[in-house]
Parts: C-alpha cells; sequence; structure tokens
C-alpha cells in the first residue's frame, strides 16, 4: 500500500486566500485524523471522521477552518480566509479500527506558509 | 492544560548508550500509551505502545516503562545509533477519545 497520502506537499499562499488540504487515507482504513503541528502546541487533533463521519470537531481552532470526507478515500481540510498564524504543518492519519483507535498511520504533511 | 508532558525538548547520547525519554500524564482514566518517531520531512511513525495494565514492553532495543501510580511513561533505546536521531512523541489514549500527544523530544544521537 502507498500509505497515506497528502497534497500538496507544500503551500505557500498569502493572508486572506482560501486554502485547501487533501488527504488519502490508507485503504480499508475507516478512521481518519487531521493534525497540526507547531513548536509552540506540538501535535494537536484538529478533527476525526469515523466511517466518513466527523466524530469531534472541537480541536478546529475557528469557523475559518472546515473539513469534509465526501467517501472513505478522500478528505479535504479547508482554511478560508487564511491567516499568517496558520503557517504549520498539518498531517493527516488513518486507521484500521473502527472508533478511535491507538494506532494511527500517518501522512508526509502538508507544510502551509501564510505570508 | 496539557495532559500529555515531555518536559525535555532535546536529548544527545551517545552512539551505543542509552537514551531515556520521558513522558507525564495527568489523567488516569488512558489506558494506552504509545511512542511515535518523527524525521524532518516525514509523518510520525508509530514505534511501540504499552497498555495501562502493563507496566512493561519490550520490542528489540526499544522498550517503554509505565509508571501508573506516578502517571509516567519512558522510552529506554538500548544500544542508541545514529539513526534514531529523530523527534519522539509520547501519546495517550482512553476508549471513547482520540490520542493527545506530547509536543515531543527531539533525540540526536552521536556517533
Amino acid at each position: 500500500d502507498a500509505g497515506v497520502i497528502q497534497s500538496p506537499r507544500h503551500e505557500v499562499t498569502e493572508m486572506g486566500q482560501e486554502v485547501t488540504l487533501r488527504c488519502k487515507p490508507i485503504s480499508g482504513h475507516n478512521s481518519l485524523f487531521w493534525y497540526r503541528q507547531t513548536m509552540m502546541r506540538g501535535l494537536e487533533l484538529l478533527i476525526y471522521f469515523n466511517n466518513n463521519v466527523p466524530i469531534d470537531d472541537s480541536g478546529m481552532p475557528e469557523d475559518r477552518f472546515s473539513a469534509k470526507m465526501p467517501n472513505a478515500s478522500f478528505s479535504t481540510l479547508k482554511i478560508q480566509p487564511s491567516e499568517p498564524r496558520d503557517s504549520a504543518v498539518y498531517f493527516c492519519a488513518s486507521s484500521p479500527q473502527g472508533g478511535l483507535s491507538y494506532e494511527q498511520y500517518f501522512g508526509p504533511g502538508t507544510r502551509l506558509t501564510v505570508t | 492544560d496539557q495532559q500529555v508532558k515531555q518536559n525535555s525538548p532535546s536529548l544527545s547520547v551517545q552512539e551505543g548508550r542509552i537514551s531515556i525519554l520521558n513522558c507525564d500524564y495527568t489523567n488516569s482514566m488512558f489506558d494506552y500509551f504509545l511512542w511515535y518517531k518523527k524525521y524532518p520531512a516525514e509523518g510520525p511513525t508509530f514505534l511501540i505502545s504499552i497498555s495501562s495494565i502493563k507496566d512493561k514492553n519490550e520490542d528489540g532495543r526499544f522498550t517503554v516503562f509505565l509508571n501508573k501510580s506516578a502517571k509516567h511513561l519512558s522510552l529506554h533505546i538500548v544500544p542508541s545509533q545514529p539513526g534514531d536521531s529523530a523527534v519522539y512523541f509520547c501519546a495517550a489514549g482512553q476508549a471513547g477519545t482520540a490520542l493527545i500527544f506530547g509536543k515531543g523530544t527531539t533525540l540526536s544521537v552521536s556517533s
């Protein structure tokens, strides 16, 4: 298997622009997680889905952030409008177990820079 | 408030010696603990885990120890190798909730 695929790997955008990050989980995995990594806060969970349904989005920082999972093989994380403080590495992870699996498989991340 | 804390942002060890990475947690309901390793420009990868019913789990050069009374776990790497140089994340979880990660400890193993 190719593992979790994320695109783009790097994104540079100007403040106020819309940013869409994409994720393809490992086939057969039914849980998907979006994380953000910063120096100050480490690795934070933003939202997770189980069987394509959002279960907990309490980690989403504000209304500018939204995530969707239209099917089992694709998810997006959108920031609109983007701000410089959104600059971070965003990871997607998937898990083969139902509910909240403990072992997660991470993608390579998208490094977002908002100027 | 952080429920999972890795108080040492970095650790330097010589090749062949033991590396000990520490992690503290506050939530006594956590029933599973994991360590992930992360290389630059890659996502974290699962390394080793331990259930709260155990106090030790070993996998090759890697051993995780859990002290529930102290709410503390540690990862021992023996012997340390230059390829072990990476960021190590401690994570904890309980049934019905998502994993909570620490901020990570950067391990540097010099040859």
